[in-house]
């Protein structure tokens, strides 16, 4: 089974340029979610959609940062336009959904891509 | 203060010791406690996880939960180079697709 798919690996941009990033996720896994790892650091969530509704994007800085996932299955995040501080590693992740009845205990793994790593000059 | 606080290391150890890697947390509504490992220019991947208090061995892998201590562990046995890698404890309040939030990672090297 093919794990979560990203491109591109890596990207280098002069600041206030556009860039984008894309996601292809397990197949079958309705919940996707986007982390920002800075250098050092751990993983944090961007947003997180289930399907094509982003359920949480409270963590997502609006002005510069968007996102979409317009079928419910691979998604987009763009930065229009990108800043120094922009410069870190993307992460893309996804998961089933639990659904009604998921008994106490049981985890929903949730399953990254290898990131993208971003440059901003 | 971070809600979960972890060592970064780097920790160097060699091949054969048993590793101890921990973190500790402050938010109580934490429920599910994971421990993922992260090779250079890698995602994460999940090592195993523990629901609230409690052991969970796998292999030569350990995690042990302290939730009135607010302290979770990760054990490794004979370790191995090929354990060289960040080690990140994450934890979530519920199961299922839900914000993880993550240590800073704890960076492992196993010598010969």
């Amino acid at each position: 089974e093919a794990g979560v798919v990203q491109s591109p690996r890596y990207k280098i941009i002069e600041k206030k340029q556009p860039v984008a990033f894309w996601c292809n996720p397990i197949s079958g896994h309705n919940t996707l979610y986007w982390y920002l790892q800075n250098l050092g650091q751990g993983p944090e969530l961007l947003i997180r959609y289930e399907n094509e509704e982003a359920v949480d994007d409270s963590q997502l800085p609006k002005d510069r940062f968007s996102a979409e996932r317009l079928k419910g299955v691979d998604s987009t995040l763009k930065i229009q336009p990108a800043e120094l501080g922009d410069s870190a590693v993307y992460l893309c992740a996804s998961s089933s959904g639990g659904g009604l009845g998921q008994g106490a205990g049981s985890y929903n793994e949730q399953f990254f891509g290898p990131g993208t790593r971003l440059t901003v000059l | 203060q971070k809600e979960v606080e972890q060592d970064p290391g780097p920790l160097s150890v060699p091949e054969g010791a048993i590793v101890s890697l921990n973190c500790t947390y402050s938010n109580s509504a934490f429920q599910y406690f994971m421990w993922y490992r992260q090779y250079s220019r890698k995602g994460p991947e999940l090592l195993m996880y523990t629901y609230s208090s409690g052991n969970k061995e796998d292999g030569r892998f350990t995690a042990q939960v302290d939730k009135s201590s607010k302290y979770i562990s990760l054990f490794i046995r004979d370790s191995q180079p090929s354990d060289s890698a960040t080690y990140l404890c994450a934890m979530t309040p519920t199961g299922t697709a839900s914000k993880l939030t993550f240590g800073t990672g704890t960076r492992l090297q196993v010598t010969l």
